[in-house]
């Protein structure tokens, strides 16, 4: 069975400081792994996948498959990062996106 | 301007009334997935789909209906709403997988339901 833990429910870190989001995931072949990001009031939206090994906004997160882990990374927080944030698993196959309970990020002044 | 559309967006309604919320999408996906947002439980697959006339059910399925006779639309049918299913709920879509391809899923703006 496919699954996603986020063990973090709110994370708060002050401006400038570094960010590390955590996202442990259960499956036992090849997943595609994804980071999504609600903002006050807006839709989720794309952040960052793994297979890209893009860098968004300043966030990265690379698959480690040793750990099963998927962390979102990004060593300088601002204001404007504050939002909830889903990790997100599809395995193989046209399988549904499986998501993380999320962590809300706050950042503050 | 490729989208994902709900309505409504806000709704308040009794318990027992049937309602139906809509979900459209002019992006030609073949799946489409609808969630329901709650505190403290993040987001929860109530149904999806995965072309026309295929639907199966998610995580939390009861007390939902959902039809796909359009590859466009996926309405979220509540025969008889209960409190419990107050919430903000999500219409997402996307293509489906091609070997090797990594696709992302677009989210609707959200309908928040209250059920007294």
């Amino acid at each position: 069975a496919q699954r996603v833990t986020q063990p973090e429910k709110l994370l708060s870190v002050f401006k400038g400081a570094p960010v590390e989001l955590k996202c442990n995931y259960s499956y036992s072949g090849s997943p595609e792994l994804f980071w999504y990001v609600q903002y006050s009031r807006q839709r989720l939206q794309l952040l960052l996948r793994h297979i890209s090994r893009e860098s968004i906004k300043g966030f990265t997160a690379d698959l480690n498959k040793g750990e099963t882990s998927f962390h979102l990374k990004k060593p300088f927080a601002q204001e404007e990062d504050s939002a909830m944030y889903y990790c997100a698993l599809r395995g193989s196959g046209n399988t549904p996106l499986v998501f993380g309970k999320g962590t809300r990020l706050s950042v503050i002044a | 301007e490729a989208q994902v559309t709900q309505n409504p967006r806000y709704l308040i309604t009794v318990t027992g009334k049937k309602l139906t919320v809509t979900c459209s999408q002019n992006m030609n996906h073949e799946y489409m997935s609808w969630y329901r947002q709650d505190p403290g439980l993040g987001l929860r697959q109530i149904y999806y789909s995965m072309n026309v006339e295929v639907t199966d059910k998610g995580d939390v399925p009861e007390g939902y209906k959902v039809s796909r006779k359009e590859k466009r639309n996926f309405p979220l049918i509540l025969e008889s709403p209960s409190p419990n299913q107050t919430s903000l709920y999500f219409c997402a879509s996307s293509p489906t997988s091609l070997a090797g391809a990594s696709y992302e899923q677009y989210f609707g703006p959200g309908t928040r339901l209250t059920v007294t």
